[in-house]
Formats: C-alpha cells, structure tokens, sequence
C-alpha cells in the first residue's frame, strides 16, 4: 500500500510566524500534492511537483511556497501565518499518469 | 474538467448492499471515474477506479454503463465503520486537478 506521511497531525501557530508542513510518500512516485479542505470548498490544490526541484501553482497558491529537495519529500511553507490559513491541510502522491492520488491524513492547522 | 452531481446524504443499516450513483454528463474519452472515501479528520481514501463497465476490487464494485454518463459504486454488505462522506471524481488524462465537490454522506445504522 501506498503510505503517505505528514508529519502532524494537528498544530498551533501563531500570526506572522513562519510555518513549516512536512510529507513523505514510501512509493517512489514523482508527482507530489497540497491541498486544502475547508467547509464548503472542498479540497482545493496550492501547489503541485512533477519532479525533485520542480514545483507548480495551483489553485490557490498566494502566501504558500514549497520545496522538492528530495523525491519523497515535498514541504508546504507557509511564509508568514495568517488567520485565514486555519485549515486542514493535504497532502498526496501520484505514480503514472491516471492512477489515483493517495493522501495522508492531514494536518489541522491552526493560526492564532 | 468534467461536473459530477451526487446526493448529499444517504442512510442505510449494517448488512445491506449500498449503491450511490454519481452523473457526470460532460466526461471525455479518455476521462475515468475515480471514487474515494473520507472519515472525518483524516484524507480521502482511493477506493476504485474504472474506464467503463464493471470493475470489482475487494472493497467494492464500480459500475459504468455504455455512455458512461454515470457510475455507481457499490458497497456490499455496509457495516457501522462506513459511515463516511464518498466522492466521485472524473480523472482526466494530463491533469492533476481534482475536483471534489461535496461528496455523498452516508450514514450507516446498527
């Protein structure tokens, strides 16, 4: 089975502060995700990699960057916490193309 | 990047046979029909995947008529432990977007 791993599962932070979420994929797969769930919204996708040091916008990519220093590894940023980054955060790994995302359980984030 | 349409919420009891349908009216060729599953407080779950017809995995069965303008997912035999929101998604060649609307909530009683 594909595990994907982030590395909190829930996490405090306070506005302004500058906020690190950590993902490991197991399955060697190039293409890497992050998304966010919030009510109403549905899941919504910050920014994607296809490859070790390469990285795409999303949807929603403002005041989020990422870093793909290692394959298994793919980082969200956020740069400078604000309120209206409280959410749950997603992240997933995809091997060739049209199979299915895999996701790891989530971060829930809050900024105080 | 194909619309799916849904029902909000279902309810079921332990044991019975679940079937939630998902139109998609706007699918491509080369589009397929992905479904996951989501607990609260933890991300979706890949549960199947299928291009047309009949596609069984040891969770569940998908099926998908000719004009694959719908497909329905099948959950045999339900238990409490399913309770969970169910998406459908159309998962387009070269494109990573996902589009999870807000899924089908089903509610499985003792």
């Amino acid at each position: 089975d594909v595990k994907v791993t982030q590395s909190s599962r829930y996490l405090v932070k306070r506005t302004g502060e500058k906020v690190f979420l950590e993902c490991v994929q197991d399955m060697d797969h190039e293409n890497m995700f992050w998304y966010r769930q919030d009510p109403g919204l549905g899941l919504r996708l910050i920014y994607f990699s296809y490859d070790v040091k390469m990285k795409e916008k999303g949807d929603i990519p403002e005041g989020y960057s990422v870093s793909r220093e290692k394959k298994e590894r793919f980082s969200l940023i956020l740069e400078s916490a604000s309120t209206n980054q409280t959410s749950m955060y997603l992240c997933a790994s995809r091997g060739q193309d049209l199979e299915p995302q895999h996701f790891g359980d989530g971060t829930r984030l809050s900024i105080l | 990047l194909a619309k799916t349409t849904q029902p909000i919420s279902m309810d079921s009891y332990e044991g019975q046979e679940v079937n939630i349908t998902c139109s998609h009216n706007n699918i491509a060729t080369n589009d397929y029909i992905t479904w996951y599953q989501q607990f609260p407080s933890q991300g979706p779950r890949f549960i199947i995947q299928g291009y047309k017809t009949k596609v069984t995995n040891e969770v569940a069965s998908l099926f998908i008529p000719a004009d694959r303008k719908s497909s329905t997912l099948s959950l045999p035999r339900v238990s409490l432990s399913d309770t969970a929101v169910y998406y459908c998604l159309v998962l387009s060649y070269n494109t990573d977007k996902l589009i999870f609307g807000t899924g089908t909530r089903l509610q499985v009683f003792p």
